[in-house]
């Protein structure tokens, strides 16, 4: 089985700033997919950005992009330029094809003005 | 506008009494998902379908029971069993083995008084 390890149950950043979210898992699968989701006090989900673990080079996505680390395991989140907007719990979930994705325990995020 | 629907979105019951969360997606999707969230656990897997009239226990299966007879819809019942059934409920569905990427509903509050 697949598991996803946030170590940052809470962070913080202001207004602008540059924040990272860190991830690690753990497969034995060669082909999977990583994924990071947003989960606003809205509580709906929304996908911010995805990885396929066969592309070295790592996914962006406007103000968010990724560190993967394949040999480490590892899949973090960059936010550039903070904004209000972003305050929002961050769930990283990593999938092999054919089943389910599995997520970590989140990341709660807070952006300050 | 294709989206997937949850209802209700806030349902209250007694204790020992069976409740039935209703899921429906107008994606086309042949994969749907029940995902339980509670505070600190992140997200984690009741129950999946990857074709109509079939299923498969997720890691939180006790206590809950589904139904796929077809392709649109995706019924959770939760049961007199399911010993703290309390909780945030979400379905997702997703179009094939591809990306990975689950697209979710907004989800259902479950309080048991």
């Amino acid at each position: 089985a697949q598991t996803v390890t946030q170590s940052q149950p809470e962070m913080s950043v202001q207004e602008a700033e540059t924040v990272t979210l860190s991830c690690t898992y753990d497969t034995s699968e060669n082909n999977y997919y990583l994924f990071w989701y947003k989960q606003p006090p809205s509580r709906q989900m929304i996908l911010v950005i995805r990885q396929e673990a066969y592309k070295q080079q790592n996914a962006t996505e406007n103000r968010f992009s990724v560190n993967f680390q394949k040999a480490a395991k590892s899949f973090s989140l960059k936010i550039s330029d903070s904004q209000l907007g972003d305050t929002a719990m961050y769930f990283c979930a990593s999938s092999n094809s054919g089943y389910a994705l599995n997520f970590g325990k989140g990341t709660s995020l807070l952006v300050t003005p | 506008d294709g989206g997937i629907t949850q209802s209700p979105k806030y349902l209250f019951r007694k204790e020992g009494q069976n409740v039935t969360l209703s899921c429906e997606q107008n994606l086309n999707h042949d994969a749907m998902y029940w995902y339980r969230q509670d505070p600190g656990q992140g997200l984690r897997l009741i129950y999946y379908s990857q074709i109509v009239n079939d299923f498969q226990k997720g890691d939180i299966a006790e206590g809950y029971s589904v139904s796929r007879e077809k392709k649109e819809s995706f019924p959770l019942t939760v049961t007199s069993a399911q010993k703290n059934p309390t909780a945030f409920y979400l379905c997702a569905s997703r179009a094939g083995a591809g990306t990975g990427e689950l697209f979710f509903g907004e989800g259902s509050r479950l309080t048991v008084l």
